[in-house]
């Protein structure tokens, strides 16, 4: 069974930095792009960028580039999305998804982090 | 604003069908057969239910079908249930540095 199991709901500071995870299991997690999806408080949903494991090559939607880093690593199956400094904007709910990269359509989805950043 | 347009609410009586219209540009949803939707519970990761414009994934009930015409997607649920109440978001891919748009969502009251 395909799961994707994201890291636990992180409360922090403005300008504090902060990596989420996001755990692939039940399938090859280098033969399939990982992609990060966020929806702020009552919004809708926001494609924020894709990552292959494979070979780390990684693309972002351009609203979100210069703002995170999404990384993986392929030894533990394991996707990352980071801050080098929160803003009270971001905070959110963030999920992981399985991205098919041709069709361009997501077929699993993780639980969701929710960030909150609150002085 | 998001870059494909829906309507914000729809609804429906039990047993009833409905359509919800995802509209964007020719490119996007009317340059590629490549428009996904998906259902969002309350409280809820969303769920992936139609892809390739008119597929349905495995499990996923046949009472949801998709179609597109020109620029506009849509998105069809016969026979509606009570537990097919959720946000509804279309997404396809774009021909912009985007790569990836979704529309604004549209919430589905079953009365």
């Amino acid at each position: 069974e395909v799961q994707l199991v994201q890291s636990g709901a992180e409360v922090k500071k403005p300008g504090e930095s902060l990596k989420i995870s996001c755990k692939g299991s039940g399938y090859s997690f280098t033969s399939y792009w990982i992609g990060w999806v966020r929806q702020m408080p009552g919004k809708g949903l926001e494609w924020m960028g894709i990552i292959y494991p494979g070979d780390s090559d990684t693309r972002y939607s351009p609203s979100f580039q210069g703002q995170v880093t999404i990384s993986a690593d392929k030894s533990i199956g394991t996707a990352f999305l980071q801050w080098s400094s929160l803003k009270a904007s971001d905070t959110a709910m963030y999920y992981c998804v399985r991205h098919q990269a041709i069709q361009y359509y997501f077929d699993y989805w993780g639980q969701g982090t929710l960030v909150t950043v609150s002085s | 604003q998001s870059a494909l347009t829906q309507p914000a609410s729809v609804s429906g009586s039990p047993g009833q069908s409905i359509t919800i219209s995802c509209t964007g540009t020719s490119s996007d949803v009317g340059g590629y057969n490549f428009v996904s939707w998906y259902q969002q519970h309350p409280g809820k990761a969303p769920k992936f239910i139609i892809y390739d414009v008119s597929n349905r994934p495995s499990g996923v009930s046949n009472r949801f079908s998709g179609s597109k015409s020109g620029n506009t997607a849509s998105l069809t649920i016969s026979g509606l249930q009570a537990e097919d109440e959720a946000d509804y978001y279309c997404s396809s891919y774009t021909s912009s540095s985007t790569l990836v748009v979704f529309g604004g969502g549209t919430k589905l009251t079953v009365l």
